[in-house]
C-alpha cells in the first residue's frame, strides 16, 4: 500500500539536545511539507520541497533544518535554537506543487521536550 | 496579508445536519480543501472546491462562492464518529496551501 510513514510517534528529548523527525512516502510525490501543529491553532508550514535536492523555507523555519537527498525522504532536524519545539509535527506529500495539489499526510509525530 | 476564519468550535447532536463556513483572503485563489482531523492524528482529505457551486459526497458537502471568498462544509445525519476537527485550507497564487485554525466540533447524543 502507498503512503507516508513518520518514526517514530511519541519522542521525548532533553532541552538542548537536536533532534531528527524522519519521513518516508512511497506514493511517487515530487513535493513533500513538513507542518507544525500547536493545540487550538492550525499547520503552519516549516519547509517545503518541491523537487530532489532543493527545499524552501516556510512560515516558521527558524530552528529548524531539512534534506532532501531522495524522492522518498524528507527528514526535519529540531534544533537545539527552536525555542519551543514541544509540538505535533505532521509530515505531508503531494504529487507536484501546482495545478491540483492535495496533501496526502503521515500519522504524525509528537515530540516533547523535556 | 492572507487569512482564512473558521469558527472556533461547534456543537451540534447526532442525526442533525450542521454547516461550518470557511471566509478567507488570500493572494490568488487555486481551489480549496476540506479536511477532517481526528484528536491526535493526521488530517485526511474530505473536499475540493474550484469552481463555484456544490460538489456532494455522500454525507458530506461543500460549496464555494469565490466572489465573496466564502465555503462552507455541510455535514448531514450527524454520527459520532463525525467528533473531529475540520481544517478548511486554501491554495494560493502559488499554490501554497494556507490553512485556517480548524473548527472543532462536538456531536452530543
Amino acid at each position: 500500500d502507498g503512503g507516508i510513514t513518520q518514526s517514530p510517534k511519541y519522542l521525548f528529548r532533553k532541552e538542548g539536545q537536536n533532534v531528527t523527525l524522519s519521513c518516508e512516502q512511497n506514493l511517487n510525490h515530487d513535493a513533500m511539507y513538513w507542518y507544525r501543529q500547536d493545540p487550538g491553532q492550525g499547520l503552519r508550514l516549516i519547509y517545503y520541497s518541491q523537487i530532489v535536492n532543493d527545499f524552501q523555507k516556510g512560515d516558521i523555519a527558524e530552528g529548524y533544518s531539512v534534506s532532501r537527498e531522495k524522492k522518498e525522504s524528507f527528514p526535519l532536524t529540531v534544533t537545539s535554537a527552536q525555542k519551543n519545539p514541544t509540538a505535533f509535527y505532521l509530515c505531508a506529500s503531494s504529487i507536484g506543487a501546482g495545478d491540483y495539489n492535495e496533501q496526502f499526510f503521515g500519522p504524525g509525530t509528537r515530540l516533547t521536550v523535556l | 496579508g492572507q487569512n482564512i476564519d473558521q469558527p472556533t468550535e461547534m456543537t451540534a447532536t447526532e442525526g442533525a445536519i450542521v454547516q461550518i463556513n470557511c471566509t478567507y483572503q488570500t493572494s490568488g485563489f487555486n481551489g480549496l480543501f476540506w479536511y477532517q482531523q481526528h484528536a491526535g492524528e493526521a488530517p485526511t482529505f474530505l473536499s475540493y472546491n474550484v469552481l463555484d457551486g456544490l460538489e456532494e459526497k455522500g454525507r458530506f458537502s461543500s460549496f464555494l462562492s469565490r466572489s465573496k471568498g466564502y465555503s462552507y462544509l455541510l455535514l448531514k445525519e450527524l454520527q459520532m464518529k463525525d467528533s473531529a476537527s475540520y481544517l478548511c485550507a486554501v491554495s494560493d497564487s502559488n499554490y501554497q496551501l494556507i490553512w485556517g485554525a480548524g473548527t472543532k466540533l462536538i456531536i452530543k447524543p
